[in-house]
C-alpha cells in the first residue's frame, strides 16, 4: 500500500539554524499539507499546498516557514531560523483531492537547542 | 476554533463499548478521524461529509448531524488495538475544504 515518508526521522538543530523537512507524498495524491504536534498536544495545521502555490496557510506559518516541490515528487518545509519554539514533531500529509482524506507521514521530530 | 471532544480519556476491558464525541461552534463541511498510538503517525479511521451520513466499517462507524455540528465515533466490542488517541478534525468548507483543524483528543486504553 503506497505511504507518505519523511527524511530524516528526527532532527536535532541549533536555535538560530535552517532546517529542512522532507516528505514524500503519495504518487497520485495532488494535495500536500504540513501538521505540526508539540508534544503531548493536538495536531496543528501549518499549511496547504496544490499546484505548486499554497492553498492557505495558519497564523504559525509565518515568514520564517516556507514550502517546496521541487521536482516531481518531493515536497519539503524549510524553516529559516529555528527557535526554541520549532521543537515539535512535524507530519506530512497528502490526499487525492482537496475534500479527500488526508495520510499522514511517520513524521520527523526536530528539537532545537 | 477547535472542535472539543468528550470524553477526555476513556478506560475500557476488552469487549465494551465507547462513544466519542465532537462538537464545533463553526459550521462543519467534513470531519475527519484519526487514531494515534504514543510516537506514531494518525492513522486516517473515516471521513464524514456534510449530509448528514453515517459511516463505519466492522466495529467502528460514526455519525454526523451537521444542524448540530456534531460527530461521534462509535467503537464495539473493543479490542486491545483500539488503544490509543482518538481525533476529529474538522474542515470548514469555502476555501478551507483541505484545512483539518483537530480537537484536543481523547484518549482510549483498552484493558483484558
Amino acid at each position: 500500500e503506497p505511504e507518505v515518508t519523511q527524511t530524516p526521522s528526527h532532527q536535532v538543530t541549533q536555535m538560530g539554524q535552517e532546517v529542512i523537512l522532507r516528505c514524500v507524498p503519495i504518487s497520485n495524491h495532488l494535495y500536500f499539507y504540513w501538521y505540526r504536534q508539540i508534544l503531548g498536544q493536538k495536531v496543528e495545521f501549518l499549511v496547504s499546498f496544490y499546484n505548486n502555490e499554497i492553498s492557505e496557510k495558519s497564523e504559525i506559518f509565518d515568514d520564517q516557514f516556507s514550502v517546496e516541490r521541487p521536482d516531481g515528487s518531493n515536497f519539503t518545509l524549510k524553516i529559516r531560523s529555528t527557535k526554541l519554539e520549532d521543537s515539535a514533531m512535524y507530519f506530512c500529509a497528502s490526499s487525492t483531492g482537496v475534500i479527500y482524506e488526508q495520510y499522514f507521514g511517520p513524521g520527523t521530530r526536530l528539537t532545537v537547542t | 476554533q477547535q472542535p472539543v471532544q468528550s470524553p477526555q480519556a476513556v478506560i475500557l476491558r476488552e469487549g465494551e463499548d465507547a462513544v466519542i464525541n465532537c462538537s464545533s461552534s463553526k459550521a462543519l463541511y467534513s470531519v475527519h478521524w484519526y487514531r494515534q498510538k504514543h510516537g506514531e503517525a494518525p492513522v486516517f479511521l473515516m471521513i464524514l461529509l456534510k449530509g448528514g451520513e453515517q459511516k463505519g466499517h466492522e466495529k467502528i462507524s460514526a455519525s454526523f448531524n451537521e444542524k448540530k455540528q456534531q460527530s461521534s465515533l462509535y467503537l464495539t466490542a473493543s479490542q486491545l488495538s483500539y488503544s490509543g488517541t482518538y481525533f476529529c478534525a474538522s474542515a470548514a468548507g469555502g476555501t478551507s475544504y483541505g484545512k483539518l483543524t483537530f480537537g484536543q483528543g481523547t484518549i482510549l486504553t483498552v484493558h483484558p
